[in-house]
């Protein structure tokens, strides 16, 4: 069974820290992904990587960077977190070469971000 | 611009049949997923569709018809555990996944 683990499933942090939000997958899987989910809308895309030390901005990437120094490791970074980012944050990883047909997506336990 | 449509919340009973609609337009299409979301966890796959038809998997089944911008995702003798939301995905030209908003299905007794 593919396991994808989040450092924290809540945590709570203060306007202007930075915040790091830790991502790894068990299944040698080539393709990394950050998503943000928040009530009334579908999952928006931060950042992807489809190898180590690359990266791909998504659809929301400003106020976020990402790293990923090592295959199953995928990290989230804000550089200074804003209210407007608290948020449920969902790590995924699939495997196989990008752009593939069914490459499903697995998805890490979420982790509720709340900046105060 | 993209778009996945489909409706905010359901309700059905027990033991009976529902029917949770997706409308959708992309950039191109290269397959349709089903996942399911309890309240508080992560989603989990469901199920994928590529070509026209029905998917049968359990008491899950998934329809697509790509000339129409439509799928569904069917779910048959439901039980309480049923209670989640179903979010549909379409892959589009870039293999991208355009995530629908998620429909919440209450089931009750």
């Amino acid at each position: 069974d593919v396991k994808v683990t989040q450092s924290s499933r809540y945590l709570v942090k203060r306007t202007g820290e930075k915040v790091f939000l830790e991502c790894v997958q068990d299944m040698d899987h080539e393709n990394m992904f950050w998503y943000r989910q928040d009530p009334g809308l579908g999952l928006r895309l931060i950042y992807f990587s489809y190898d180590v030390k690359m990266k791909e901005k998504g659809d929301i990437p400003e106020g976020y960077s990402v790293s990923r120094e090592k295959k199953e490791r995928f990290s989230l970074i804000l550089e200074s977190a804003s209210t407007n980012q608290t948020s449920m944050y969902l790590c995924a990883s699939s495997g196989g070469v990008s752009g593939g047909g069914q490459e499903t997506q697995y998805f890490g336990p979420g982790t509720r971000l709340l900046v105060l | 611009g993209q778009n996945i449509d489909q409706p905010t919340e359901m309700t059905a009973t027990e033991g009976a049949i529902v029917q949770i609609n997706c409308t959708y337009q992309t950039s191109g299409f290269n397959g349709l997923f089903w996942y399911q979301q309890h309240a508080g966890e992560a989603p989990t796959f469901l199920s994928y569709n590529v070509l026209d038809g029905l998917e049968e998997k359990g008491r899950f089944s998934s329809f697509l018809s790509r000339s129409k911008g439509y799928s569904y995702l069917l779910l048959k003798e439901l039980q309480m555990k049923d209670s989640a939301s179903y979010l549909c995905a379409v892959k589009d030209s870039n293999y991208q996944l355009i995530w629908g908003a998620g429909t919440k299905l209450i089931i009750k007794p």
